[in-house]
This record gives structure tokens, C-alpha cells and sequence, in this order.
């Protein structure tokens, strides 16, 4: 089966905290990718970070943090210093592989509701 | 243009009339989706067009019907909805439907309510 999910429904911090988003996937395939959108109250779905089954580095942008563990089929987000504008839904999803690339289809978790007070 | 829009933003339609929804991307995609999202809950996949052919048809009812014009227009046709197909309706577009490039680039939504 294949599956995401996001334990965490709704997170509230206050501006300049850091915070973890967690996200566990289930899948049997061995190539696949897993993605982050953030859902601001706008409606749009931003696109954050792609990352591929055989790719384990964590990665790191600006306040944005990734930490893949193929051990625990997590991949986890951190924001660091959090912001105001940071508030929105992330969504984690998990696209399946064969022959090296994607299906196509994005398996989405729940998502999770952040919520940064000023 | 590294954008996908969509129009209208908003609808309000009653359940005898027909409206369509549009979509459209610039970026060379040749994969475009159709997903509807309701409160609070993650999109859900509709349909799915690779090279302008339907491609993933999710069991939609036959009172939505998409169209993919060209490589850079995606349309949804509407006709006879009810009251709880209101939701967010959300385009996306990936280069292509299957490979490593593949990240869905979505769209703003159409806000739709049907009355």
C-alpha cells in the first residue's frame, strides 16, 4: 500500500521558534520521490522540495530544512525562526517509481496546519 | 513563465447550469491535472492529461468532463453539479507524466460553489 501520513494536524508557535513537520510514508516500491507543498490561506499549492528515493542527503534552504531517513520512511521539515508569513498548510506526498522515474500520481498526506503568532 | 492560472477564481452556479472551468501553462509541460480539494482535506486527484490524451480518469462522475485543447490549455466542463461538488478545484502541470523531473506545478484554484 502506499501511504503518507502526518501525524500532526494542526502546530501553533510563536514567531522565531523553530519547528518540525513530521511526515512518514509507506510504499514497496524502491524508487520513488517525496515532495513538500505549503497551502497558504490563498489556496495555492507552493512547491517546496523534491526528493528522490536514492538521494538521502538532508537538504537545507535559507530558514527550510529536510531531513530524509529511508531507515524510519521519514522526511521530515523544519522551519527555523519561524515567521508570520509561514503560517499555511503543508502537505508531504509521495510519488511511486519504476524504471527510474515517477509514476506521475502524488500521494498526499492529510497535511498539517502551522499556525505562527506574532 | 514559470506559472500555471487558472479562471475564474470564484463560481457560483446552480445545478441546472453548465460553466467551464480553464487552465493554462507556459512552461512546455506535457502533463496537466485536474484535482478537486474540500476543506480542510488534501487535493484529490481527478484527471490526469499526458501529451494532450486523458491519460488517469479517478472515477469521476460524467457531470464534470475535462478537455485538453492543446499542450498548454487544460479545460473542465461542468454540467448538472451539486451542492456537494463545491470545493476548491485545482490545476496542475509537471513536464512530463512520468520521470525523474516531475514536481506538479499548481495553479491558484477556482473557488467553486454550487448553489
Amino acid at each position: 500500500a502506499q501511504k503518507v501520513t502526518q501525524a500532526q494536524t494542526e502546530i501553533s508557535v510563536v514567531e522565531k521558534e523553530d519547528v518540525t513537520l513530521d511526515c512518514v510514508y509507506e510504499t514497496r516500491d524502491t524508487t520513488y520521490y517525496l515532495f513538500w507543498y505549503k497551502q497558504p490561506p490563498s489556496g495555492e499549492l507552493v512547491f517546496l522540495i523534491r526528493r528522490n528515493s536514492f538521494d538521502e542527503q538532508n537538504e537545507i534552504s535559507g530558514r527550510y530544512s529536510w531531513n530524509f531517513q529511508k531507515s524510519t520512511s521519514s522526511f521530515n521539515f523544519t522551519i527555523t525562526a519561524s515567521q508570520v508569513v509561514d503560517s499555511a498548510v503543508y502537505f508531504c506526498a509521495l510519488s511511486p517509481g519504476n524504471y527510474g522515474g515517477s509514476q506521475g500520481n502524488l500521494i498526499f498526506g492529510k497535511g498539517t496546519k502551522l499556525s505562527v503568532k506574532p | 513563465d514559470t506559472e500555471v492560472t487558472q479562471t475564474p477564481k470564484h463560481l457560483v452556479m446552480g445545478m441546472t447550469n453548465k460553466k467551464s472551468l480553464k487552465c493554462e501553462q507556459h512552461m512546455g509541460h506535457r502533463a496537466m491535472y485536474w484535482y478537486k480539494q474540500k476543506a480542510k482535506k488534501p487535493p484529490e486527484l481527478m484527471f490526469v492529461y499526458s501529451y494532450e490524451k486523458l491519460s488517469i480518469n479517478e472515477s469521476v462522475p460524467s457531470r464534470f468532463s475535462p478537455e485538453c485543447p492543446n499542450s498548454s490549455l487544460l479545460n473542465l466542463h461542468l454540467h448538472a453539479l451539486q451542492p456537494e461538488d463545491s470545493a476548491l478545484y485545482l490545476c496542475a502541470s509537471s513536464p512530463l507524466l512520468r520521470g525523474p523531473s516531475n514536481e506538479q506545478f499548481f495553479g491558484p484554484g477556482t473557488r467553486l460553489t454550487v448553489l
